[in-house]
């Protein structure tokens, strides 16, 4: 199975500073088709994940442009430019590449 | 909007069968591909397994057999059936849409297994 590594799994971030999280595959995540599906999540307490990023870069409808993704490889970032306090949540990396799907350990977002 | 939500017992006895429905709306179940998650006490996301309307079904190796997915084109629902419960399958169960990319999910149900 494809263990997908994030870092840091906490994270204090002063209102209004960057921050940044990674998330590292074990395997290339390359699809057949030539899309790398790594997507990520946010979860807030008490709700389900909510996407932020598909295939590395694509942001969701509604998502607001402080949010960027990159990536290649193994290696991938997820940014925040100007963190608010409703970013507050767990952040997760997910592979859709190889079978089974899988999923960072979480990176827990927290205001200092 | 695309809309999902699990519905099934909320607390299920070892040894027996976790039966758990998803209702969506908003899309069609024979459109896309449908998964289920699962969130361990403590730990991560699972990936169970997910289902296309052709046939097309695939599960984690993980759980060994135990688990069955159907759909059901005529009410717009998808089904998850994972048998010989133990307390380790205690979990908030997620259904999702498209797996690759899982675009929408639902709220989520909390099953316990417990005597």
């Amino acid at each position: 199975d494809v263990v997908m590594t994030q870092s840091p799994l906490s994270l204090p971030v002063t209102l209004g500073q960057p921050a940044s999280i990674s998330c590292r595959s074990s395997q290339g995540l390359v699809f057949s088709d030539g899309n790398i599906y790594l997507n990520w999540f946010l979860q807030r307490p008490g709700q389900s994940p909510r996407r932020l990023i598909y295939m590395v870069s694509n942001r969701d409808s509604g998502v607001p442009d402080r949010f960027s993704g990159s990536g290649s490889g193994t290696d991938f970032t997820l940014r925040i430019s100007r963190v608010e306090a409703e970013d507050v949540g767990v952040y997760y990396c997910m592979q859709g590449t190889h079978w089974p799907f899988s999923f960072g350990q979480g990176t827990k977002l927290e205001i200092k | 909007q695309v809309q999902l939500q699990e519905s099934g017992p909320g607390l299920v006895k070892p040894s027996e069968t976790l039966s758990l429905t998803c209702t969506v709306s908003g899309d069609s179940i024979t459109r896309v591909y449908w998964a289920w998650i699962r969130q361990l006490p403590g730990k991560g996301l699972e990936s169970i397994g997910y289902i296309y309307y052709t046939g097309i079904i695939m599960y984690n190796p993980s759980l060994m057999g135990r688990v069955t997915m159907s759909l059901d084109t005529s009410k717009n629902q998808f089904s998850l059936k994972l048998n010989s419960v133990t307390a380790a399958d205690t979990a908030v169960y997620f259904c999702a849409r498209m797996p690759r990319q899982l675009s929408h999910w639902g709220p989520g149900i909390l099953v316990t297994v417990s005597s």
